[in-house]
């Protein structure tokens, strides 16, 4: 059975840009939550998402926002990007919105130049 | 608000060695308490759990006992391998998020 697949695995941009980062959960799972990992930090919780509702959201600017679509996949985007906002995104999934359990993907590592 | 702490690295030890990683925690009620692991480039894998007050998650030979009254949740390990070297990070369960600590890089040596 396939893992978190999370997608692209590496993005450079430039300030300013628009993007969008994937994620498909493991089949079976109805949660996604994206966090964002700055080099030598631990996680920060941005979203979680559960049957295509926000569920949660951490303490991110308004250029963060997300979605999920019906076959429970999610899409992560990002405005205006800025320096501070390269770092590891990391996407998990889990069967429910209560935390039981998190997988999660292998990440994707942006770069904002 | 809520929070983990754990102890700062990097630790560096001999293979064999005994390895302690302290975690505490501050939170309302009795969350669910983890250890993850992050070998390099990678995502980060779920190496352990405790649900309750008291309980002992293990994996692969590491162990770490929820302890309500001083609020821990250390990580040990009776003896490390070079191949245990990763960070890892302890964290808490929430009802709509995890928080987690800042990281421990582990490095063994041979």
């Amino acid at each position: 059975d396939a893992g978190v697949t999370q997608s692209p695995t590496h993005l450079i941009k430039t300030r300013g840009q628009h993007v969008t980062l994937r994620c498909s959960p493991i089949s079976g799972h109805k949660s996604v939550s994206w966090y964002q990992q700055v080099l030598g930090q631990g996680p920060q919780f941005i979203f979680q998402y559960y049957e295509k509702e926000e569920r949660g959201r951490g303490n991110f600017p308004d250029r963060f926002s997300a979605r999920q679509f019906p076959n429970y996949s999610s899409e992560l985007n990002v405005n205006a990007l800025l320096l501070g906002d390269s770092a590891l995104y990391l996407c998990a999934s889990s069967l429910g919105a209560k935390y039981d359990g998190y997988t999660f993907g292998s990440g994707t590592r942006l770069t904002v130049v | 608000g809520d929070s983990v702490t754990q102890m700062e690295g990097p630790v560096t030890l001999s293979e064999e060695a005994f390895l302690t990683i302290n975690c505490t925690y501050t939170a309302t009620g009795y969350p669910s308490l983890f250890w993850y692991v992050q070998y390099p480039g990678e995502g980060l894998q779920l190496l352990l759990k405790a649900t309750k007050a008291d309980d002992k998650g293990s994996n692969k030979g590491f162990e770490a006992t929820y302890r309500k009254e001083t609020t821990s949740f250390h990580l040990e390990k009776g003896s490390v391998q070079v191949s245990d070297s990763a960070v890892y990070f302890c964290a808490r369960g929430g009802n709509n998020d995890m928080r987690f600590g800042a990281g421990t890089r582990l490095t063994v040596k041979p």
